[in-house]
Parts: C-alpha cells; structure tokens; sequence
C-alpha cells in the first residue's frame, strides 16, 4: 500500500543548531501537510503545500514541497527548546477509484538540548 | 472556541469489556476521522465519517465501530476490548474530503486494556 516514511525517527540538537526533517512517498501526491506534536500534547496543523516545488516559511521554519511531488523537507533554523515535539507529514493521495486519503508520516521526534 | 471535544481523556479497561469513546466538534465541519498513535507507528486511520451520514473504514477497522450521530458528533465504539487496543486515540475533523484542508485534533483519550 501507499507509504509516507519519515527520516530521521529522532534528532538531539543543541539550542542553536539547525534541523531538518525528510519525508518521502511511494506515491505522487496531491499535497503535502506537516504538523507538530507537543510531548503528551496532539498534533497540531502547521501548513500545507500544494505546487510542485513550492517554498513556505514560517519564521525559523522552512518547508519545500518536491519537484516530483513525491517528497518535502521541513527545515528549523536556530532551534529553540520551544521547538521539542514530534513533527509529522501526511501526504494527500487521490485514489483512482475517487476520494483521497491523508496518510501521516512515522513522524521525527525533536529533542533540544541547552 | 473549543475546536474538537474528545471524552475521556483516560481510561483503563478489563479484556472483554466495551466502551465508547466520545467526539464532538464546533467548527462545522464537514469530515471526522477516528486515529490511533502507537510509538513508532504514526497516526493510523481506524474509520472517517467523510459527511453526516457516511461513515468508512479507514487502515486499521477490526475490532471498532463508529457512529456518526449528527454533524458535530463522530463517536467510536470497542466491542470487546483486547489489550493490543491499549492506544491513544485522537479525534480529528476538517471542513471538506478534499485535499485542501488541514485536520484540527482533539486532545486525545489514553486507553489502557489489562
């Protein structure tokens, strides 16, 4: 079936050093959403990405969307230990048989250290 | 603004026993959806209700089912609890099936089956 994989599973930093989060599919996708999850929290929505090597910041926060539309990168700059939590893609795939299917990422896990 | 509802936030259960997880939402949205999250495995779709009155089975059904009681409240509801059920489930809805929306999450009930 469709597979979204997330690399790396975990990443320590130290507060300061920058961070970057890969998602790939087997699959071309329609979009592409990243979400956060807070420890003990739920996942939170951050943004979407729609076109085909599409760039959005977010303050310190980077997203691309590949050219192929089949990957995306989530980068931090200067992570802060505000930014600890678990960040997950999801990947919208259309089915040929009609409907679509948000299938989420194995997420990263983001641990900052001071 | 409370976004999404879920009722309780924990639970223990006995092997064998049922009980209903409970989700409500005050955003008018259209689409819920019914996830679990199980270290390492990301969120996995369990049963999403696409409009009032569909509801469909999502990666993960067995052992669950949902009602979708009006268009505020999608609820899920175990049979038979099994100890592989032990979980956190979370809520989710967003305004349409397309792939354009993102998903608001409710706060999750932490289920336990001994």
């Amino acid at each position: 079936g469709q597979q979204v994989m997330q690399i790396p599973q975990y990443q320590h930093v130290q507060e300061g050093e920058d961070f970057t989060t890969y998602c790939n599919s087997s699959t071309t996708l329609s979009n592409i959403q990243w979400y956060k999850q807070r420890p003990g929290g739920h996942p939170v929505f951050l943004i979407q990405l729609v076109k085909s090597g599409e760039v959005k910041k977010q303050k310190r926060l980077t997203f691309q969307f590949g050219e192929a539309k089949k990957n995306s990168s989530l980068h931090i700059t200067a992570t802060q230990t505000t930014d600890v939590g678990t960040y997950f893609c999801a990947g919208y795939l259309i089915l040929t048989g009609g409907g679509n299917k948000l299938t989420f990422g194995t997420g990263t896990q983001l641990k900052v250290e001071l | 603004n409370a976004g999404v509802t879920q009722t309780p936030k924990f639970q223990v259960l006995k092997t064998g026993q049922s009980m209903t997880l409970q989700c409500a939402q005050d955003m008018n949205h259209n689409s819920m959806y019914w996830y679990r999250q199980d270290p390492g495995m990301g969120l996995r779709l369990i049963y999403y209700s696409a409009s009032e009155g569909t509801t469909d089975k999502g990666e993960v059904p067995n052992g669950y089912n949902v009602s979708r009681l009006n268009k505020r409240e999608f609820s899920l509801r175990l049979e038979s609890a099994a100890p592989s059920q032990t979980s956190v489930y979370f809520c989710a809805s967003s305004k349409g099936q397309g792939a354009n929306y993102g998903y608001t999450f409710g706060s999750g009930t932490r289920l336990t089956v001994v």
